[in-house]
């Protein structure tokens, strides 16, 4: 079936640093999601991606669609302590009822 | 605020003592979700309402049931709640329109049980 690939499963930063994480998939996915997801609480929605190529930002992050369609990234540039959760891309199912399949996710921390 | 409402936020039952969680979405969309989520992992779809039609996965234990009675509710009941159970759930909602596939979630719902 569908599945997509997040890497790193983690990262450690100190503040102010850039980061970038990515998602692949073995199949062309017409959509991208961008999900954040602090602990404790729902995944909230940060970026929606619809075309290939298409760059999008929202504030400090930036993800794009990858030109194959496999593929995703996310960039947050300067980092703050309250940018630390978990990451997770999705993308819509096969079928078209709305279902999305889920990365594992990337687990992000910042030192102070 | 357009938004999606769960509760309680925490709730805590007996092995084996029914549990009812609610979700409600001032959104109108016309898609609900019910995802289980364990300890870090990505949320696990449990069943979702395409407008009134209901649609289960294959691998949703017949102990998760859910409700619909109007667009802006859902209700997800456990009949007999087992350790495993002990997760946090997720409700989303969607408005399915060609190419867009954003959920929404709620702040979810950790469930104890003991």
């Amino acid at each position: 079936g569908q599945q997509l690939n997040q890497s790193p499963q983690s990262m450690f930063i100190q503040e102010g640093e850039d980061v970038s994480m990515n998602c692949t998939s073995s199949s062309i996915f017409n959509t991208w999601l961008w999900y954040k997801q602090e602990p404790g609480e729902g995944p909230v929605l940060l970026i929606a991606l619809y075309k290939a190529g298409e760059l999008t930002s929202n504030g400090r992050l930036t993800a794009q669609f990858g030109i194959t369609r496999k593929d995703s990234f996310l960039n947050i540039s300067a980092s703050i302590p309250s940018d630390v959760g978990i990451y997770f891309c999705a993308g819509p199912g096969s079928s078209n009822t709305g279902k999305l399949i889920f990365g594992q996710g990337t687990t992000l921390q910042v030192k102070p | 605020d357009a938004m999606v409402i769960q509760n309680p936020r925490y709730q805590v039952t007996q092995f084996g003592k029914p549990v009812t969680l609610s979700c409600s979405q001032t959104l109108n969309h016309n898609v609900m979700y019910w995802y289980q989520q364990k300890s870090s992992q990505a949320p696990k779809l449990l069943f979702h309402y395409y407008d009134k039609d209901f649609n289960n996965e294959a691998d949703t234990p017949d102990n998760f049931q859910s409700r619909r009675p109007n667009t802006s509710f859902c209700f997800l009941d456990i009949r007999s709640p087992g350790l495993g159970d002990a997760a946090m759930y997720l409700c989303a909602t969607s408005r399915i329109r060609q190419g867009l596939y954003e959920q929404y979630f709620g702040p979810g719902t950790r469930l104890t049980v003991t």
